[in-house]
Order: C-alpha cells, then sequence, then structure tokens
C-alpha cells in the first residue's frame, strides 16, 4: 500500500533561518504529491501540490520538487517567519485517479519558529 | 466562495450513543472524503463519496458509515460510540477525487466520556 514519511519533530528554528522538512513516499501508481499546514485549533490548509515527475510545487515562500529518483517531496523556505510556526503534512494522492485511500499522510512536523 | 463546512465544532457523548457529523462542501465540488485525525494514529482515511456514491473506504469498522445527500453534502455516523473514537474528524471536498488536492473544513471535534 501506499506511505508517507517525514521527520515529526518538533523542529525548532530562529526566525530567518532555512527550513528543510523531508518527506519520502512509497506508492504503487503515479501519485499527486501535497503539503498541508494545519494551524493550532483550525482545519488543514493546502500548502502546495505536484502532479508529476519533476513538477516543482510553490506558494508563500515554500517549495517542494516531485522527485520520483528518490521518491521525494522535500519542503523547503529560504528564511522562515514566526507566523510559519504550525503542523506540515506532507500526503499523496493515488495518481491513477482511483484514489483507492483518499490521501495517505505523513505523521506530520511540528514547526515552532523562535523570534 | 464559502468554504467547507463541519458542523457542529465540538460535541461530548457517552460511550455508546451514536454521533452524526454534517459536513457541506465548496459549492460545485461533489466529492468529500472524511479524515479521522488523533495524537496517536495521526491522520486515517475513513471514506469518500462522490456524486453520492461511497467510492472507497479506509480501514475502519463497521461502526463508521456515511452518506452523500443530492446536493453534495455529507453526513458521517458512528455508532456505539467507544472512548478511543474520540477526535477530530474532518471533511474534504474536491471537484473531482484524486490528484487535484482537497480543501479540508475546520473539523468536528468529539470527545466521548
Amino acid at each position: 500500500g501506499n506511505s508517507v514519511t517525514q521527520m515529526e519533530g518538533p523542529v525548532t528554528l530562529s526566525e530567518e533561518a532555512f527550513l528543510t522538512i523531508n518527506c519520502t513516499y512509497t506508492a504503487t501508481g503515479y501519485p499527486s504529491l501535497f503539503w498541508y499546514v494545519q494551524y493550532p485549533g483550525e482545519g488543514l490548509q493546502l500548502l502546495l501540490k505536484a502532479t508529476k515527475a519533476d513538477d516543482k510545487g510553490s506558494n508563500k515562500g515554500f517549495e517542494a520538487t516531485y522527485r520520483k529518483e528518490t521518491t521525494s517531496f522535500h519542503l523547503e523556505k529560504g528564511s522562515v517567519q514566526v507566523s510559519d510556526s504550525a503542523v506540515y503534512f506532507c500526503a499523496l494522492s493515488d495518481g491513477s485517479g482511483g484514489g483507492a485511500d483518499g490521501l495517505t499522510f505523513g505523521k506530520g512536523t511540528h514547526l515552532i519558529i523562535q523570534p | 466562495k464559502a468554504g467547507v463546512t463541519q458542523t457542529p465544532r465540538y460535541l461530548i457523548k457517552t460511550r455508546g450513543q451514536q454521533v452524526t457529523l454534517s459536513c457541506s462542501p465548496i459549492s460545485g465540488h461533489r466529492s468529500v472524503s472524511w479524515y479521522q485525525q488523533t495524537p496517536g494514529q495521526g491522520l486515517q482515511f475513513l471514506f469518500e463519496y462522490f456524486s453520492e456514491t461511497q467510492r472507497n473506504k479506509g480501514n475502519f469498522p463497521g461502526r463508521f458509515s456515511g452518506r452523500q445527500f443530492s446536493n453534495s453534502r455529507s453526513e458521517m455516523n458512528v455508532s456505539t460510540l467507544e472512548l478511543g473514537d474520540s477526535a477530530l474528524y474532518l471533511c474534504a471536498s474536491s471537484g473531482q477525487p484524486g490528484a487535484y488536492g482537497y480543501t479540508f473544513g475546520s473539523g468536528t471535534r468529539l470527545t466521548v466520556v
């Protein structure tokens, strides 16, 4: 079956530091890949997505590149802010459109940015 | 446009009771899926509906069920509640299932006592 592995944290960084959150996946088909963010007390917000190999998703200064050869989709941001503090989830969706398992999520990475 | 609306936001139930949660998707979205989020198990897929038909179901017991109406609104029901059912239940909608990403609601926090 499908699976997603990501570092769980917490990851603590200082403001303006460079961020990398690693995400690797296992999938039988050709999945689409997503990063979601969850702020305290709220649901999930789609941060960015990539639907095929070598695609780069980007939003709000965050980027991730779909690497099929390494089955990875690492999240990066050049300069983090306190407002980026949240839990980040890497996820995949069965790219065949069958959606057999809905979205498969990683365990989530709790990011804490200190001023 | 309005986002995904889940009601109620908070719910407290007693073990053995049943509960119904509601989800109204974004206007025009025909796919609705449900997820359970707990600290121990993380986010787990419950089921997905598209045009009133259940397309697939996660690995949950039969006490968990759902349905979708002709206006795409969806409900999920949990019967014979157990303490372990305490969780945040999230609903997500999409124009089409699969590759396009899903928009999530704020969730219903269910506490079973």
